[in-house]
């Protein structure tokens, strides 16, 4: 079973740039959330996709969107990048949309994202 | 964002000893997770917990969900230098997603 994939690893960008971050979902999971997390903290959720719309959305403004493509890979996309969104992402996918049944979400070994 | 309360912020322990940490909420959750962080890593799902008053193992670790849905707790036993790392206990009310804790940190002295 394959687990969590994302992509890039480490990521360097300026202030004002946009990124794209690439996360491949688990084997048999559909369902792929979107987790901010800064140094010292824990993940804060970002938002999630399920059949390829959007299921929820915690408190990011609208420069964080996203996708999920037919195989349930998922991109992250953050335009005028600010300081504070230096970060690692985390992708975690799950069997089921939080909310429904299986709240278990496995979770990728994250971008590191630098804004300078 | 709102994030739970975990307790304690860091432990340092002897190889071999137990371990104990806590997460509270002043709201209800009707599901408790607990994870591990390595250093570079994501988390790594090691209890998921459904029921209040249910308690649940994984090897050597332990944990419950409190009786008041408004707390968990997660033991470990007879700790090994390998349990090094952050825990952070997640909870999930309806139609939310996941609400983490700030983790407490590991130390394990050989």
């Amino acid at each position: 079973e394959t687990g969590v994939t994302q992509s890039p690893t480490h990521l360097i960008k300026t202030r004002g740039q946009q990124v794209t971050l690439r996360c491949s979902s688990q084997s048999g999971h559909n369902t792929v959330s979107w987790y901010q997390q800064a140094l010292g903290q824990g993940p804060q959720f970002i938002f999630q996709y399920y059949r390829e719309e959007e299921n929820g959305r915690g408190n990011f403004p609208p420069r964080f969107s996203g996708l999920q493509f037919p195989n349930y890979s998922s991109e992250l996309n953050v335009n005028a990048l600010e300081l504070d969104d230096s970060a690692l992402y985390l992708c975690a996918s799950s069997r089921t949309p939080t909310g429904l049944s299986s709240y278990e979400q496995y979770f990728g070994p994250g971008t590191r994202l630098t804004v300078t | 964002g709102q994030q739970l309360n975990q307790s304690p912020q860091s432990m340092f322990i002897q190889e071999g000893e137990d371990v104990s940490m806590n997460c509270t909420s002043s709201s209800i959750f009707n599901t408790w997770l607990w994870y591990k962080q390595d250093p570079g890593e994501g988390p790594v799902l090691l209890i998921a917990l459904y029921k209040a008053g249910e308690l649940t193992s994984n090897g050597r670790l332990t944990a419950q969900f409190g009786i008041t849905r408004k707390d968990s707790f997660l033991n470990i036993s007879a700790s090994i230098p390998s349990d090094v790392g952050i825990y952070f206990c997640a909870g999930h009310q309806a139609g939310t997603a996941l609400i983490f804790g700030k983790g407490t940190t590991l130390s394990v002295s050989s």
